[in-house]
């Protein structure tokens, strides 16, 4: 069965750390961009983060950059998102999601990260 | 960056009529943009890549048009099942990749 499903969120202080993993099956994992997208609480979708199959190519927004890092591990059809010095503008659902180019043909069922005191 | 504006924020249809929802961006796309849709406590959807040409099962009541900066999702005969926030995003510059705000139908 082609999925993905996200783990890892879940309350957090801020300025603390979360790590998320997002396990892949059905598919040929490393010949795929994958990405990080959230959505805050009643908002719109922004765009987290991306990393290529060979993980060469990886960028992320600016809203973000310094403080998370994304992995992957081909081995084991698994994407991750280390999130440092989170923020309450972290508080979103953090989907993963695969491809870029032609849009987001795939996503999980998003996992809560919520940053609060 | 690019920025995708849509309109309007909120378009209220009644079921079996027309619902046409649009998008802007910045700068040309060309047809690099996609339609998503997204129902309560659910991943969004992918309806409509390439501007114009529909996902895998998705029905043929969703149409895209447009290209350059300007975009258009039309939706022929609403069933209740349409009902739901729809957001549209490029794929033409990236990073970053960009999404509208979103367009909410509601029941009229």
């Amino acid at each position: 069965q082609v999925q993905l499903v996200e783990s890892g969120g879940g309350l957090v202080k801020p300025g603390g750390s979360l790590r998320l993993s997002c396990a892949a099956s059905g598919f040929s994992f490393s010949d795929y961009y994958m990405s990080w997208i959230r959505q805050a609480p009643g908002k719109g979708l922004e765009w987290v983060s991306y990393i290529s199959g060979s993980s060469t190519y990886i960028n992320y927004a600016d809203s973000v950059k310094g403080r998370f890092t994304i992995s992957r591990d081909n081995a084991n059809n698994s994407l991750f998102l280390q999130m440092n010095s989170l923020r309450a503008e972290d508080t979103a659902v953090y989907y993963c999601a695969r491809d870029i180019s032609g849009g987001f043909r795939l996503w999980g069922q998003g996992t809560l990260v919520t940053v609060s005191s | 960056e690019i920025v995708m504006t849509q309109s309007p924020a909120t378009l209220s249809v009644s079921p079996g009529e027309r619902a046409t929802l649009s998008c802007r961006a910045s700068q040309s796309v060309y047809r690099n943009l996609v339609w998503y849709q997204q129902k309560p406590g659910q991943a969004p959807r992918l309806l409509i890549y390439g501007a114009s040409t529909r996902a895998t099962g998705i029905p043929a009541r969703f149409s895209g048009s447009g290209s350059g900066t300007e975009f258009t999702l039309t939706i022929s005969s609403l069933q209740s099942e349409d009902f739901a926030v729809y957001y549209c995003q490029q794929y033409d510059n990236w990073p970053p990749i960009t999404f509208g705000q979103g367009t909410r139908l509601e029941i009229k």
